[in-house]
């Protein structure tokens, strides 16, 4: 079993819709990190998360370290959103350990 | 302000030759790490470094390795190159290091391996 889970591993929806995108952990954590990568490799860093909840335009964050678990919402989705959306966790060691990623396609 | 550039952009070598890539972070920035991406294994970390020191490294065999100059510059060496190191190869800079703040990342060096 891998440490870090996503889930969907897939997922189309329609412009408009509400998105959600699970991780689930198993390891010890600093803090929770959401990356999304576009076609062509590009990585951005969305979210870096040790607690609560947190809010970025249409994205918002949550994370539950009791039940080692993080979502990522898409608020009114877009086409521009499809892109690989990708949760990785860092122990504290200065090291990451990735999800699998969730590969998101928004249709106009 | 200029973002992480790595260099080259793309790459062919054949099976046991070696090869080093580049990466410039953000002016600043003391720490870079490095990423490989297949389709197969995801995205999966190799090592970080920070003010020329490695702190921590990935489960990669030895031929993968690194440094990091005092102008916070990095390369990754890979040695005997085999089929499977054809990959995307990510880095990525930061102030302080992976885990404790944003990390920017390099659009990447895809070497392809013959």
């Amino acid at each position: 079993k891998n440490e870090v889970e996503q889930s969907p591993q897939n997922l189309t929806a329609q412009e408009g819709e509400f998105i959600t995108i699970n991780c689930s952990y198993s390891v010890g954590i600093s803090a929770l990190h959401w990356l999304q990568q576009h076609p062509g490799g590009g990585i951005v860093s969305l979210f870096m998360l040790s607690s609560g909840k947190k809010k970025h335009g249409r994205l918002i964050a949550t994370i539950n370290i009791q039940e080692k678990h993080s979502s990522l919402h898409i608020t009114a989705s877009h086409p521009r959103d499809s892109a690989v959306y990708i949760c990785a966790v860092d122990t504290g060691t200065y090291k990451y350990i990735f999800g699998t990623g969730t590969r998101l396609k928004v249709l106009a | 302000k200029a973002g992480v550039t790595q260099t080259p952009r793309y790459l062919i070598k054949t099976r046991g030759q070696q090869v080093t890539l580049s990466c410039s972070p953000i002016s600043g920035h003391r720490s870079v790490s490095w990423y490989q991406q297949t389709p197969g294994q995801g995205l999966q970390f190799l090592f970080e470094y920070f003010s020329e020191t490695q702190r921590n490294k990935g489960n990669f065999p030895g031929r993968f390795s690194g440094r990091q100059f005092s102008n916070s510059r990095s390369e990754m060496n890979v040695s005997t190159l085999e089929l499977g190191d054809s990959a995307l190869y990510l880095c990525a800079s930061s102030f302080s290091g992976v885990g404790t703040d944003t990390q920017y990342f390099g659009p990447g060096t895809r070497l392809t391996v013959l």
